[in-house]
C-alpha cells in the first residue's frame, strides 16, 4: 500500500521548452505532496510542499516562477519545469505522508531531467 | 533547528565485513520520528525502517540493525556480512510528529555511500 507512481522516469528536453513531471497517489489521498531535487552524490533537497487546492509553499531560493507546482486532486501533483535549462537538469522525486499515527513516507521512482 | 548528520560520506568495504552508518541528529520536539532510506544506482528510495523517538529498544531484520540511542541523539545502522547488493547511498532522515506537523517533509542528512566489493 501507499505506492506513488511517477512518470516520466526519464526526459530530456531542449534548452527554453517545459517539462512536466506528474506524480499520483494510487492507493490513498495524498493531501500532501513534497518535491526534492537531487544532483549527483548530493542529498535530496526539498523544493516546495504542495497541499491539495491550495498553493505551494516553496523553500528559499526555488524560483515559483521556474518550478510550478499544481496538486489539483488528492491523487495528483505535478511539477512544470518552465523553460527549462541545463543547469535545471536533475533528478526529481516526489513524495507524499500517509497514515496518522502510525505514518510513514512513500516516494515515487524519481524524474531524470537532461536539459541539452 | 532541525538536522541529521551523517559524517561518513563514503564507506568501502569487501564482502562479508559488518558495517555500520552513523546518524546524528538534532531536534527541539519530544515527539520525532527516524527514518533509513536505501537509494540504489537506480535512485529510487527503498525505506528501510522507521522509529518512534519513544522506543529505543534496538532492532534487527535480518543482516540489518539499528541502535537508536537517545542519550546521544544517535540511530546508527549496522550491516552484517556485508554484500555487493548492499552498495547503495543510505540516508537518514528526521520528521517531526505527525499529528500537530501534518505538512512537513522528512529532513534528509547528506548520505553514506556505502561500497561492497567482492
Amino acid at each position: 500500500g501507499a505506492v506513488v507512481s511517477q512518470h516520466p522516469s526519464r526526459v530530456i528536453c531542449k534548452s527554453g521548452t517545459s517539462v512536466k513531471i506528474e506524480c499520483r497517489s494510487l492507493d490513498f489521498q495524498a493531501t500532501t505532496m513534497f518535491w526534492y531535487r537531487q544532483f549527483p552524490k548530493q542529498s535530496l533537497m526539498l523544493m516546495a510542499t504542495s497541499n491539495e487546492g491550495s498553493k505551494a509553499t516553496y523553500e528559499q531560493g526555488v524560483e515559483k516562477d521556474k518550478f510550478l507546482i499544481n496538486h489539483a486532486s488528492l491523487t495528483l501533483s505535478t511539477l512544470t519545469v518552465t523553460s527549462a535549462h541545463p543547469e535545471d537538469s536533475s533528478f526529481y522525486i516526489c513524495s507524499a505522508r500517509y497514515g496518522a499515527r502510525g505514518y510513514g513516507y512513500t516516494f515515487g521512482s524519481g524524474t531524470r531531467l537532461t536539459v541539452v | 533547528a532541525q538536522k541529521v548528520t551523517q559524517a561518513q560520506t563514503e564507506i568501502s568495504v569487501v564482502e562479508k565485513e559488518d558495517v555500520t552508518l552513523d546518524c546524528v541528529y538534532e531536534t527541539r520536539d519530544t515527539t520525532y520520528y527516524l527514518f533509513w532510506y536505501k537509494q540504489p544506482p537506480s535512485g529510487e528510495l527503498v525505506f528501510l525502517i522507521r522509529r518512534n523517538s519513544f522506543d529505543e529498544q534496538n532492532e534487527i531484520s535480518g543482516r540489518y540493525s539499528w541502535n537508536f540511542q537517545k542519550s546521544t541523539s544517535s540511530f546508527n545502522f549496522t550491516i552484517t556480512a556485508s554484500q555487493v547488493v548492499d552498495s547503495a547511498v543510505y540516508f537518514c532522515a528526521l520528521s517531526p510528529p505527525a499529528l500537530n506537523q501534518a505538512g512537513t517533509a522528512l529532513i534528509f542528512g547528506k548520505g553514506t555511500t556505502l561500497s561492497v566489493s567482492s
